[in-house]
């Protein structure tokens, strides 16, 4: 499987501002996916980014609130924007294997907006 | 009713027991599915996939699909301290392809010495 790194593994936000996250691939993948979990909860897809295009957005999840971007085949952002106490969540990258239809993530970046 | 849904938890068992794990979805379309092992503050880990019906066994954990039943389980065996962790059901969201998953809410396994 892909190596996939995730910086910054935490950090504690100001309300109001925002954080980039970033994910970078050992690999050239053609899809990479933007998580989240929130306290005690599971997992949530954010978007689905493709490289040399726009992001595509789950339903609850939007362009402004969590820009993406994709600018090569081995990396992607994720921008949590304005952020409020309920962004805080764990945030993670992940990209297909072999098969193309299972995942693996990065270690996560744990977010803690005050 | 949510997409894919995970037998209510925590479960606990003792070491060496049979840990059973039920997950169901209700997208008929679904292809692919996955378990998850997740250890508290770390992301998760696949330990097993399964793509048709029947069973699948790796070491000491097996995979069961029934896809007219709509029903995925993950049996492990001799459990063991270290498997104590949340275990994610996850299932190829709407047949596609490409790691677009979609995940059950968790069960929160205890192995207990």
């Amino acid at each position: 499987s892909a190596v996939i790194s995730q910086k910054p593994s935490r950090d504690i936000c100001q309300r109001g501002t925002s954080l980039t996250i970033q994910c970078q691939v050992d690999s050239q993948v053609t899809m990479m996916f933007w998580y989240r979990q929130q306290p005690g909860q599971s997992l949530t897809l954010i978007a689905t980014a493709n490289q040399g295009s726009e992001a595509t957005y789950e339903s609850g999840f939007v362009i402004d609130k969590f820009p993406i971007s994709r600018p090569n085949l081995t990396f992607s952002t994720l921008t949590v924007s304005n952020m409020s106490p309920e962004d805080s969540s764990i945030y993670l990258c992940s990209v297909g294997g072999q098969l193309n239809t299972e995942a693996f993530f990065g270690q996560g970046t744990r977010l803690t907006v005050v | 009713q949510k997409e894919v849904e995970q037998n209510s938890g925590p479960l606990s068992v003792p070491e060496g027991a049979i840990a059973s794990l039920n997950c169901t979805y209700s997208d008929r379309v679904s292809q692919s599915f996955f378990w998850y092992r997740q250890y508290s503050g770390k992301s998760p880990e696949l330990i097993m996939s399964i793509y048709s019906n029947g069973d699948k066994e790796d070491g000491r954990f097996t995979a069961q699909l029934n896809k007219a039943s709509q029903y995925v389980s993950l049996l492990i065996r001799d459990s063991q301290p270290s498997d104590s962790a949340t275990y994610l059901c996850a299932v190829n969201a709407g047949g596609t392809s490409y790691g677009k998953l979609t995940f059950g809410q968790g069960t929160i396994l205890t192995v207990h010495p």
